[in-house]
């Protein structure tokens, strides 16, 4: 168990459907990032938080967006979903603190499916 | 940009065997590499991981990578491989400190052979 929890598990929804995808990161780690993995498009980097802010993007679409709250938690909006949306989507979490100690810890990961 | 190779998709070893599983990246700085493993329907779990110092890092599992920066490597190796250890490996790599996106090689599926 890596300490990250993210919630829900599985999720099916429908094409041009909205859903949010929830993640809790380990106690004490102010930096959240989310990864989305595809057959297609296999590991990918999404977006980092730091704290609240927005610190690093990568490869995430306009119709996703994300955001992390006080309490350090974060959500990832996915909006006009597609078909390959499809994916397991995984968030991990880091202290963010001393580069030589720092390692990212990844949840279990949500399952979207888009019908 | 940074980037990763992982050399074969499947690597199939007897039980016992030696476990090698290729890793090559690029990367305009010195490197953060990692190592994480995939069990079915799980996340990911980190394995090893090199920063600085030592270049041969010992990992959980009996795992171990050697940093070859002439190579630019960063193989996986276990000297014998159990049934347990059957799972999909990926080598990952940072550049630095406030830039700590991971990216992610294609990923390699290990079968154990008993």
């Amino acid at each position: 168990d890596s300490g990250v929890t993210q919630t829900p598990k599985h999720l099916i929804t429908a094409t041009g459907q909205r859903v949010t995808l929830r993640c809790s990161p380990r106690s004490g780690d102010l930096s959240v990032y989310w990864y989305q993995q595809s057959l297609d498009q296999g590991l990918q980097f999404l977006i980092q938080y730091y704290n609240g802010e927005e610190r690093a993007k990568g490869n995430i679409l306009e119709r996703f967006s994300a955001q992390q709250f006080p309490d350090l938690h974060s959500e990832l909006n996915l909006s006009s979903l597609e078909l390959g949306d499809s994916a397991l989507y995984f968030c991990a979490s880091s202290g963010y603190r001393d580069p030589s100690t720092d390692t990212q810890y990844f949840g279990p990961g949500t399952r979207l499916t888009v019908l | 940009a940074q980037s990763v190779t992982q050399l074969g998709s499947h690597v199939s070893v007897s039980e016992g065997a030696l476990v090698l599983l290729r890793c090559n990246y690029s990367s305009s700085v010195p490197p953060y590499l990692f190592w994480y493993v995939q069990y079915p329907n799980q996340g990911l779990q980190l394995l090893l991981k090199y920063t600085t110092g030592a270049t041969l890092v010992k990992g959980i599992n009996g795992f171990e990578a050697e940093f070859k920066k002439s190579e630019t490597s960063f193989h996986l190796t276990k000297p014998s491989a159990h049934m347990s250890d059957a799972a999909e490996y990926f080598c990952a790599v940072s550049e630095s400190f406030g830039n700590e996106k991971l990216t992610f090689g294609t990923g390699t599926r290990l079968t154990i052979i008993p």
